[in-house]
């Protein structure tokens, strides 16, 4: 079956540290990847995307490259901002359905 | 920004009691689906709709009901509410099917079973 496995959270960086969070995923297919964010009391916002192998989403100064053969699509930003405080959510889909599969969430809180 | 509103936004109700959230969207796409957010779960789908009066499973769905009579409304009804359904209730569309397509999300729902 299809499922995601994010890294466990919380995690704390000073502003301008770099940022890694990491998503491993399981599909029978080939599926897209997305990374998500969720800013407090707010829906989910697409932050980037990446549909096939190699392929390297990046938007806002995040980036995550889809790697197959090990199967991750982490995510990395290389100096963090308060503003950038938020849970992050990694998740595929697969097939005609568009049902995605979401991770469990990552929250980041970023101190001056 | 998408255009989807949900409403109430925020509910707070007892255990046996009908619940309807709403969701609306002024996008015409064709897709919409209910999540629910619990802590250690992520998103979990509830139910979603293809189409008009199109509805179908999602992974927990047991306990809720969903309709859509119109393109930019569809309804999710807890016909009565226990405990184990207080969370955070999102709803999403996305304009086509296929591993290309995102889905976008609206602001969210509260709900509290006491």
């Amino acid at each position: 079956g299809n499922s995601v496995t994010q890294m466990e959270g919380p995690v704390t960086l000073s502003e301008e540290a770099f940022l890694t969070i990491n998503c491993t995923y399981t599909a029978t297919g080939y599926p897209s990847l997305f990374w998500y964010v969720q800013y407090p009391g707010e829906g989910l916002q697409l932050l980037l995307k990446a549909t096939k192998a190699d392929d390297k989403g990046s938007n806002k100064g995040f980036e995550a490259t889809y790697r197959k053969e090990t199967t991750s699509f982490h995510l990395e930003k290389g100096s963090v901002q308060v503003s950038d405080s938020a849970v992050y959510f990694c998740a595929l889909s697969e097939g005609t359905g568009n049902q995605f599969y979401f991770g469990t969430g990552t929250s980041l809180t970023v101190i001056p | 920004d998408a255009g989807i509103t949900q409403s109430p936004r925020h509910k707070v109700t007892e255990t046996g009691t009908p619940v309807t959230l709403r969701c609306h969207q002024t996008e015409n796409h064709r897709y919409m689906y209910w999540y629910r957010q619990d802590p250690g779960h992520g998103l979990r789908l509830i139910h979603y709709s293809y189409g008009v009066k199109d509805t179908d499973k999602g992974e927990v769905s047991d306990g809720y009901s969903v309709s859509r009579s119109k393109t930019e409304d569809f309804l999710l009804t807890l016909e009565s509410a226990t405990s184990s359904q207080t969370s955070v209730y999102f709803c999403a569309i996305s304009e086509s099917t296929g591993p290309y397509n995102e889905q976008f999300f609206g602001p969210g729902t509260r709900l509290t079973v006491l």
